[in-house]
């Protein structure tokens, strides 16, 4: 089945700076991946996702791009401020399959404090 | 506010025993998943219904089993519960399937003493 690695497992980046979480899984006809963002005392939260036929994806502060060869993906979060302070969740999946083998794979997590 | 909602939010309970977590999800959703999460294992997919019935198996005990009603919200039943079955535990619901966006509820934190 799908493994999903994810590093760091906590990051800590000064107010207004940039943070880089990173995602590489192992199955190559996986073809989603959505990060997932948890606050405390809540469930995790779509906050982007990309597919494999795009390399990178922007949101505003966020963006995700993707290495189909290197089986990679991150996350990006520019201009950090206090309310990003959570822990981020990587995903992948293969949508589309006909094998029922959709489920999202979860990376471990990273503690992402930003420090004012 | 995601929309989905669990009951109860705390759960402490003994060895031995049995519990059963409450899920309804957005309004209308039909599939509805159930996660755990630990802090070693992350969050780890058990079982996904849909429209009613079992669409997908994850990391599920034999232990542990879920139901969806007609009214669409589900329970996820944990028997002969052990220490290591302390966790969080979430649901999640989408429109019809993994193709669909996930919308987490708030989670219930099982404790087992």
């Amino acid at each position: 089945g799908e493994n999903v690695e994810q590093h760091p497992s906590t990051l800590s980046v000064q107010e207004g700076d940039s943070a880089v979480i990173k995602c590489t899984y192992s199955d190559s006809a996986s073809n989603y991946f959505p990060w997932y963002k948890q606050e405390l005392g809540k469930g995790p939260q779509l906050i982007i996702d990309i597919r494999s036929n795009v390399g990178e994806k922007k949101d505003q502060r966020i963006a995700v791009t993707l290495n189909k060869t290197a089986k990679h993906f991150s996350l990006h979060i520019t201009e950090t401020q206090p309310e990003d302070s959570a822990v981020y969740f990587c995903a992948a999946s293969i949508r589309g399959s006909n094998f029922g083998n959709e489920k999202l794979t979860f990376g471990t997590g990273t503690r992402l404090t930003i420090i004012p | 506010d995601s929309g989905v909602t669990q009951t109860p939010k705390h759960l402490i309970t003994a060895t031995g025993q049995r519990v059963t977590l409450r899920c309804s999800p957005r309004s209308g959703d039909l599939s509805v998943y159930w996660y755990q999460q630990s802090l070693d294992q992350g969050l780890q997919f058990l079982i996904q219904y849909y429209n009613g019935e079992e669409r997908a198996k994850g990391n599920i005990l034999e232990r542990f089993s879920a139901q969806q009603f007609p009214d669409l919200h589900s329970e996820l039943n944990l028997s002969s519960l052990e220490l290591g079955d302390s966790a969080l535990y979430f649901c999640a619901s989408s429109v019809e399937g993994w193709a669909d966006t996930q919308y987490f509820g708030p989670g219930t934190r099982l404790t087992v003493l």
